[in-house]
C-alpha cells in the first residue's frame, strides 16, 4: 500500500500566478480534505472532498478550489497567488465511516516569490 | 466549533528523562482526540488517538496520553525519551460524527527537543 501520495513535493511559484496541487488517497479510501501548514504553525483545514463534492470549507478565500475524480484522487487549485500562500500543503485521506483516522501525505511545499 | 490549545511552544529534556507535552481542547460537541508527530520536512504521523472507552491510551514509540473529559485535556507522556523523538508534536480534536472524519483542527505545535 503506497499510503497518501502528493506531488510535486516542491514548487516555486511567481505572485499572481495559479498552482495546482495533486494528492492520491490511500487504497480504500473515499474521502480526502486538504490542509495549509504555514512555517511554524500547526495545519490549517481548507476543505473537504467526498463523492466528488466539496463537503467542508474552511476559512480560506474563494482562490482556493479543489476536485475530486471519480478514482478518488484530489486535485487543490490556488488562483492569483499571494506571497502569503506561501506554505506546506498536505493531503490527508480518510474513509467516511465513524471510529476512523485520517492519514497524511508528506505534502507539497509551495514558495511563492 | 473546536480550538485546541497547546500549552508549551517548545519543551528541552535531556535522553531517557521523562517528558509530558500538554493540550487542552474546547468543544460544544463530542470530539475524538489525537495526537500527531511531525518529522522537519515530512508529513504527520499519528502516534495514538482517543476515540470512546480507557481514558488511558497507548500509541507507537511508547507515547501515550490520557483523556481528562472533566478538566478538556489530552496530554501526551512518554516515561524516557530518546534523541530520535525530537521533532514537532501537534494536538488535534475532530467532532464526532461520519461526516467529520478527517476534518481535524489542530493546537499549534509543541516542539520536543531532545539533548544527549
Amino acid at each position: 500500500d503506497a499510503g497518501v501520495t502528493q506531488s510535486p513535493t516542491h514548487l516555486i511559484k511567481t505572485r499572481g500566478q495559479q498552482v495546482t496541487l495533486r494528492c492520491s488517497p490511500k487504497s480504500g479510501h473515499d474521502t480526502v480534505s486538504w490542509y495549509q501548514q504555514a512555517l511554524g504553525q500547526g495545519p490549517q483545514f481548507i476543505f473537504q472532498y467526498y463523492e466528488e463534492e466539496e463537503r467542508q470549507r474552511g476559512n480560506f478565500p474563494d482562490r482556493f478550489s479543489g476536485h475530486q475524480f471519480p478514482n478518488y484522487s484530489s486535485e487543490l487549485n490556488v488562483n492569483a497567488l499571494l506571497l502569503g500562500d506561501s506554505a506546506l500543503y498536505l493531503c490527508a485521506s480518510s474513509y467516511r465511516g465513524v471510529n476512523t483516522e485520517a492519514f497524511f501525505g508528506q505534502g507539497t511545499r509551495l514558495t511563492v516569490v | 466549533a473546536q480550538s485546541v490549545t497547546q500549552l508549551d511552544s517548545q519543551v528541552p529534556v535531556f535522553e531517557e528523562a521523562p517528558v509530558e507535552l500538554r493540550c487542552n481542547y474546547s468543544s460544544s460537541v463530542s470530539v475524538y482526540l489525537f495526537w500527531y508527530v511531525q518529522y522537519p520536512n515530512q508529513g504527520l504521523q499519528l502516534l495514538l488517538k482517543y476515540l470512546s472507552g480507557s481514558t488511558l491510551v497507548k500509541g507507537i514509540n511508547g507515547f501515550e496520553a490520557e483523556f481528562n473529559k472533566s478538566q478538556t485535556s489530552f496530554h501526551l507522556r512518554k516515561p524516557s525519551v530518546h534523541i530520535s523523538d525530537t521533532a514537532e508534536y501537534f494536538c488535534a480534536v475532530s467532532a464526532k460524527g461520519s461526516s467529520n472524519t478527517g476534518k481535524l483542527i489542530f493546537g499549534q505545535g509543541t516542539t520536543l527537543q531532545v539533548k544527549p
